[in-house]
């Protein structure tokens, strides 16, 4: 079966610091790959996705960028962190247009 | 262009009662169309899906939705609800095939009263 993993599961981080998320898919190859952010009552918010090793789509232009450097691995960065980029941060896979699959998240906070 | 738009911010019902949270939904193409749940400080399940066939879908844990296509909506319903059912849902539309993203709505936050 499939599982997807995300760490880690908090981090608070000073505004002005660089920022990694990493995002690991098992039992499946090929995925697509996404991030979102959730902010407080706000919903869900596509970040990024990525069909394929090396490909990424941005979806709104902003503070963050990401890396697919392996099949399964999907990273999440910032060289700079703002006050704006805390929120939840979850990580989803999908077999072509199908359902997507949620990580557990990972709770960011800047101060 | 797609758009979901879940009616009610946040819905409260009574241990037992029916549960409705609404979705419509707006697609170009036949859509196929996702209710999601979040507990606090987790990321989203997949309760129910619709892609085609049967337009009334049964998901986990005695959720139901039924695709209505002339009123380009996807209710999600549950008979009676429990304590355990009090979380955040979402409606989430794709237009399937090679197109790999969805659209969610906004959430609705279902509170659950003993």
């Amino acid at each position: 079966s499939q599982t997807i993993h995300q760490w880690p599961a908090t981090l608070v981080q000073p505004v002005g610091s660089p920022l990694s998320l990493e995002c690991t898919v098992e039992g499946t190859s090929n995925p697509n790959l996404y991030w979102y952010r959730q902010a407080a009552g706000r919903g869900l918010q596509l970040l990024f996705y990525s069909v394929g090793i090396g490909q990424i789509s941005s979806e709104v232009p902003q503070n963050l960028s990401a890396s697919r450097p392996q099949d399964r691995q999907f990273i999440l960065s910032s060289k700079k962190l703002l006050l704006s980029d805390s929120g939840f941060y979850l990580c989803a896979w999908s077999a072509g247009g199908n359902e997507q699959f949620f990580g557990p998240g990972t709770r960011l906070t800047v101060l | 262009a797609q758009s979901v738009t879940q009616l009610g911010s946040h819905v409260s019902v009574s241990e037992g009662a029916l549960v409705l949270l609404r979705c419509n939904y707006s697609s170009s193409v036949p859509p196929y169309l996702f209710w999601y749940v979040q507990y606090p400080n987790q990321g989203l399940q997949l309760l129910l899906k619709y892609t085609t066939g049967a337009t009334l879908v049964k998901g986990i844990n005695g959720f139901e939705a039924e695709f209505k296509k002339s009123e380009t909506s996807f209710h999600l319903t549950k008979p009676s609800a429990h304590m355990s059912d009090a979380a955040e849902y979402f409606c989430a539309v794709s237009r399937g095939g090679s197109n790999y993203k969805l659209t969610f709505g906004k959430g609705t936050l279902l509170t659950v009263n003993p």
